[in-house]
């Protein structure tokens, strides 16, 4: 595997269900993020994590946890969503330098999440 | 905070024919770094060409390149002899080059280019 790989890359859950997105980063990088992408909007971005610890949240809502046990793998935990959480989920990732010198983010293709 | 603007939400063009993609953005910093970024129909999101802020010169990557206007705020996209597989949604962003703010990319809503063959 190369690059940035997410699965699934179609999930479809009930409003109860509790599910995960898996992220992996094989570039050697030490950011990751997570993005939202609904339809007819910006890519919003939800979740950084540099190093392991997050270090930005984007006021996003408690029901999408996210845990990052290495530098290599990020996950998205999913519990008692809304349709309108229904929408293309993309994982990132990048060498921070901790400066500010961030490079520039490779992405993944994306988990397409239903909530019905 | 900083805004990516994409006024154009379509476009088309004609294979082997040029097409420029606007992009322009609000910011009070003069750190910063622009992006082009291209989603194919598969969805796999791929850097297309970067710019440094502090760059005069035009970032340029084969058949792509850009028109870098600091003082308007504008960053356009040039896609010379167009291919169908240039067809795609086509993203500017922003990212700042403060330290502790850097690591956020701000997204313009995007363009999808047509290549008509």
């Amino acid at each position: 595997e190369t690059g940035v790989t997410q699965t699934p890359r179609h999930l479809v859950m009930g409003m109860t269900n509790k599910k995960s997105l898996k992220c992996e980063q094989h570039l050697g990088h030490n950011a990751m993020y997570w993005y939202k992408q609904s339809a007819k909007k910006p890519l919003e971005l939800m979740f950084v994590y540099s190093l392991e610890e997050r270090v930005e949240n984007n006021s996003v809502p408690s029901r999408f946890s996210p845990e990052c046990p290495n530098s290599s793998h990020l996950f998205l935990h999913l519990h008692t969503l809304q349709p309108e959480d229904s929408a293309l989920y993309l994982c990132a990732s990048s060498q921070d330098w901790g400066s500010g010198r961030a490079n520039e983010q490779f992405f993944g293709p994306g988990t397409r999440l239903t909530v019905l | 905070a900083q805004t990516v603007t994409q006024s154009q939400p379509e476009m088309s063009v004609q294979e082997a024919e040029t097409v420029t993609l606007s992009c322009t953005y609000d910011t009070s910093e003069s750190d910063y770094y622009l992006f082009w970024y291209k989603q194919p129909p598969s969805r796999q999101m791929i850097l297309v060409i970067r710019q440094e802020a502090y760059k005069q010169q035009n970032a340029t990557e084969n058949r792509f390149s850009v028109n870098f206007q600091k003082a308007a705020k504008s960053f356009s996209l040039k896609i010379s002899d167009s291919q169908l597989g240039d067809a795609a949604m086509y993203f500017c962003a922003y990212r700042s080059g403060v330290s502790g703010s850097a690591r956020q990319l701000t997204f313009g809503s995007g363009t999808q280019l047509t290549v008509l063959p």
